[in-house]
């Protein structure tokens, strides 16, 4: 039983379209994250949801919109997906006063 | 503002050999570190952490780390490489109730 689950795994998509990533957790954290890493293997913070609130939006595109239906879930929808979005976006879980994450297993986005 | 930095961005070791991987912080406060994994394809995996109890942490796959307050340094060490620990690795500090920031990685390179 998957800790943090993230889908889909993969995905390839023509610029301009729009795309989402799906995480949940069930390791009954307070705290989810999205992370994007590049091609060098440089990890970013991008947005953080503690109980459902957004309490981090890094400076990232408004193209990117995290969604947080519940504590377990937190969704990252990207429009007018460009070139340069290509990456590796994982997503995170702790308790927030810990810091320990655990990850998920990466969504690979190849934006052509 | 809390930072990591990893010295080297690759380390090769032959099998058998000792792994020294390099990590220095920056904290404002008494931080909380930590040394992920991550293998091809695959989300992170922590390694272990320190929050303020035992200097010297054990981890999980044979690896160990020091935290030194007076040289601000939490090296990563494993008395003998094994060619299953060829990876990437990342150093990374949290003040608690803040996100964690990741070093740039340091990829193990280990030769037969």
């Amino acid at each position: 039983d998957t800790a943090v689950s993230q889908t889909p795994k993969y995905l390839v998509t023509q610029m301009g379209n729009d795309k989402s990533i799906k995480c949940e957790q069930n390791l009954g954290h307070d705290t989810m994250y999205w992370y994007k890493q590049d091609s060098k293997k440089f990890l970013k913070i991008m947005f953080s949801y503690n109980n459902k609130e957004l309490i981090i939006n890094e400076t990232v595109p408004n193209r990117f919109s995290p969604k947080s239906p519940d504590k377990a879930h937190l969704n990252l929808h990207i429009n007018s997906l460009e070139l340069g979005d290509s990456a590796v976006y994982f997503c995170a879980s702790s308790f927030r006063e810990y810091g320990e994450l655990f990850f998920g297993e990466g969504s690979r986005l190849t934006v052509l | 503002a809390q930072s990591v930095t990893q010295l080297g961005s690759h380390v090769s070791v032959s099998e058998g050999a000792l792994v020294l991987l390099r990590c220095n912080y920056s904290s404002s406060v008494p931080p909380y570190l930590f040394w992920y994994v991550q293998y091809p394809n695959q989300g992170l995996q922590l390694l272990l952490k320190y929050t303020s109890a035992a200097t010297l942490v054990k981890g999980i796959n044979g690896f160990e780390a020091e935290f030194k307050k007076s040289e601000t340094s939490f090296h990563l060490t494993k008395p003998s490489a094994h060619m299953s620990d060829a990876a990437e690795y990342f150093c990374a500090v949290s003040e608690g109730y803040s996100t964690l920031t990741f070093g740039k990685g340091t990829m193990l390179l280990v030769s037969p």
